[in-house]
């Protein structure tokens, strides 16, 4: 069954900090993986897509691993700002079918604290 | 920014009563896509459209229905609205390519049935 299972479900830092977010999948076959950032009562913006060959990419203070062969991403968040504080939320996408099918987590949801 | 919008962005409205969530996107994607997301959840993909006077259901049942008669517009429909339909409904759409597709959300609509 395709999953993807995120952690941890909540997580609360001081501005200023850096964290990591937890995503395992198992979907398959893989197409890629993308990094959402929801803030609350808004529709996902996406932050960063990795492709199998890609290992880590980077968009300003938030970086992204992928590891295609344990079938891990992290999310790295460095120097936090108030404004970080959302749902993060980790999709998978297939190659299995013309509809490249979207499996979500159910998110990570990171307060920042001042 | 994603050109991609949803109307109305909140809605609170009696039982029985006929509702339509309307979403428009000025894109020209051609796959379009409704997701609904209660509070805390993941998203679950509850319609999607290949394109023109294509429709399919997703993994999630849903007494909605939805029309794609118009490339750029997907309404989605509740003959008879519950309080059990009370949830965010959030309207995607995305290209038809391969791997690095990105689905692009909108707002969403909070919808409260009461």
């Amino acid at each position: 069954k395709n999953q993807v299972e995120q952690s941890p479900q909540s997580l609360i830092i001081l501005e200023g900090k850096n964290c990591t977010l937890q995503c395992n999948y198992t979907v398959s076959p893989f197409s890629n993986l993308r990094w959402y950032k929801q803030d609350t009562g808004r529709g996902p913006v996406s932050l960063t897509i990795m492709t199998f060959s890609e290992n880590t990419k980077s968009n300003g203070r938030y970086t992204a691993t992928l590891d295609a062969d344990t079938k891990q991403s992290s999310l790295h968040i460095t120097a936090s700002q108030l404004s970080d504080s959302a749902s993060y939320i980790c999709v998978v996408s297939d190659r299995g079918s013309t509809l490249g099918r979207l499996y979500f987590g159910r998110g990570t949801q990171l307060t920042v604290w001042p | 920014e994603a050109d991609i919008y949803q109307t109305p962005r909140y809605l609170v409205i009696g039982t029985g009563k006929k509702i339509t969530l309307e979403c428009s996107q000025t894109m020209g994607h051609d796959k379009m896509y409704w997701y609904q997301q209660d509070p805390g959840m993941e998203l679950h993909l509850i319609h999607y459209s290949y394109g023109v006077n294509s429709t399919e259901k997703g993994d999630l049942s849903s007494e909605s229905t939805v029309s794609r008669i118009r490339t750029e517009h997907f309404p989605l429909t509740l003959e008879s609205a519950r309080p059990s339909h009370t949830s965010q409904y959030l309207c995607a759409s995305s290209e038809s390519r391969g791997a690095g597709t990105e689905a692009f959300f909108g707002q969403g609509t909070r919808l409260t049935v009461v």
